[in-house]
């Protein structure tokens, strides 16, 4: 069966330190990665797309790996802050042309 | 850039009543929207695609009759909530894709309760 893992429901980490974010696909054949932020109460906000062609993405802080072959992708952090904290998804957009996305990681940065 | 509207932001309806949400892409068009449900705590679940122009594409045990989804433009889709009830009580967003980056933008979202 079609599986996207979030790597915990829970991530708690230093401010200042990087902060990495697991999403782990089984059973897909995605064209697209993405990554999004979503606070409480709030939509999701589209971050880092990367395509099955590239290896690494990176949006200032914000760094995105995608391996095809482990089914793999990384989400860094770095310098972290306090408002950084919030859930973070994945998601696939697969041959299809439709999105799934992983179960969610709750970041908290403590000051 | 990017922006999708949702409306209502949230809504309070009887058992049994129906409830339509609207999904606008203001500034971009988007041959393609999503309806997701997400309840507390978890992630968010696809219900159905919506492409202008053409019929809803629903997710397996999505009842389309219950949920039914209009497309008419470019820019909105329609997600009508028929005969609610308390189970229906959740968040409702919707996202469109632009059409040449792939990117996905969300709605806020629609807060539904069903009493």
């Amino acid at each position: 069966s079609q599986k996207i893992e979030q790597n915990s429901e829970a991530l708690n980490i230093q401010e200042g330190k990087t902060a990495t974010l697991t999403c782990n696909y089984t059973n897909y054949s995605p064209a697209y990665l993405q990554w999004y932020r979503q606070d409480p109460g709030r939509g999701p906000v589209f971050l880092l797309l990367i395509r099955e062609n590239e290896k690494e993405k990176r949006k200032e802080r914000l760094k995105v790996t995608f391996d095809t072959t482990l089914k793999q992708s990384l989400f860094h952090i770095t310098a972290s802050q306090p408002a950084d904290s919030a859930t973070y998804l994945c998601a696939l957009l697969n041959t299809g042309n439709q999105f799934y996305f992983g179960t969610g990681t709750s970041l908290t940065v403590i000051p | 850039g990017a922006v999708v509207s949702q409306h209502p932001s949230w809504v309070i309806c009887k058992s049994g009543t129906s409830v339509k949400i609207e999904c606008r892409s203001l500034d971009f068009q988007a041959t393609t929207m999503f309806w997701y449900r997400q309840f507390p705590k978890q992630s968010l679940m696809l219900m159905a695609t919506s492409n202008e122009g053409s019929k809803a594409t629903y997710e397996q045990g999505v009842e389309k009759d219950k949920f039914l989804i209009n497309h008419a433009s470019l820019t909105l889709s329609t997600l009508t909530v028929t005969s609610a009830h308390p189970e229906d009580s959740s968040f409702y967003i919707c996202s469109a894709v632009h059409s040449s980056s792939y990117e996905q933008y969300f709605g806020p979202g629609t807060r539904l309760t069903v009493t």
